[in-house]
């Protein structure tokens, strides 16, 4: 049972560079979301999508772009890597966003170093 | 509890003793709350949840307690394992008229079990 896979694991970037980090779910769940976590903070949320064919934005969505490629994928992209984007990275997947009780799983996550 | 800046607050417990992990939340719109658990080099793991109908709720080791009146969230585990040593975090979702916000993510608690 895989869950919420995310790839890479690691990945250092140069300023400028781009890049796109790939999530996939097999819970056949409708709700995907992309967060960041940066040293001492809690998770902030980039972008999410709430079903197929829709993306909204989240708290902290400049210098990325997202892509709901089907039900199972959600990728983040990142076109011009700034060093301020030097984080880890977690995809996350639930049932329904907003149902009464929404639980959030959560892929194992992706550090990235810009330099 | 919850922390500001880069240090997270630690929570040092001796094995086989009841540790209380504090979350303030400032939301007074906020319905629904849950407690994740992270283990380092992973992505948070989901432990339990509560609705702002409820005051307490348990699971297996651990019971959330929730007073509305304070605005505060706590997370007892019973007879704390070695494996419980991670960093938890509490989370609230906003209800705006039945319009549901995102869930806010606080910075974490670091629980540190002493064998």
């Amino acid at each position: 049972n895989a869950g919420v896979t995310q790839t890479p694991k690691f990945q250092v970037l140069k300023t400028g560079q781009s890049m796109t980090l790939q999530c996939a779910q097999d819970m056949n769940h409708n709700s995907m979301y992309w967060y960041r976590q940066d040293p001492g903070m809690g998770l902030r949320l980039i972008y999410y999508s709430a079903s197929e064919g829709t993306t909204d934005k989240g708290e902290v969505p400049n210098g990325y772009n997202v892509s709901r490629l089907n039900k199972r994928e959600f990728s983040l992209r990142l076109e011009s890597a700034a060093p301020s984007q030097t984080s880890v990275y977690f995809c996350a997947s639930s049932e329904e966003k907003d149902i009464a009780n929404e639980k959030l799983f959560f892929g194992s996550g992706t550090q990235l170093s810009v330099l | 509890g919850e922390s500001v800046g880069l240090h997270l607050p630690t929570l040092s417990v001796q094995e086989g003793d009841n540790s209380i992990i504090n979350c303030a939340y400032s939301n007074s719109a906020s319905d629904y709350f849950i407690w994740y658990k992270q283990e380092s080099g992973k992505g948070p793991q989901f432990i339990i949840d509560i609705r702002s109908n409820m005051d307490k709720r348990q699971g297996q080791r651990v019971t959330v307690l929730l007073n509305k009146t304070v605005k505060h969230l706590s997370l007892q585990i019973a007879a704390t394992q070695p494996g419980d040593s991670a960093v938890y975090f509490c989370a609230e979702r906003a209800n705006y008229g039945g319009s549901q916000g995102n869930l806010i993510f606080g910075k974490g608690t670091k629980l540190s079990v002493k064998p």
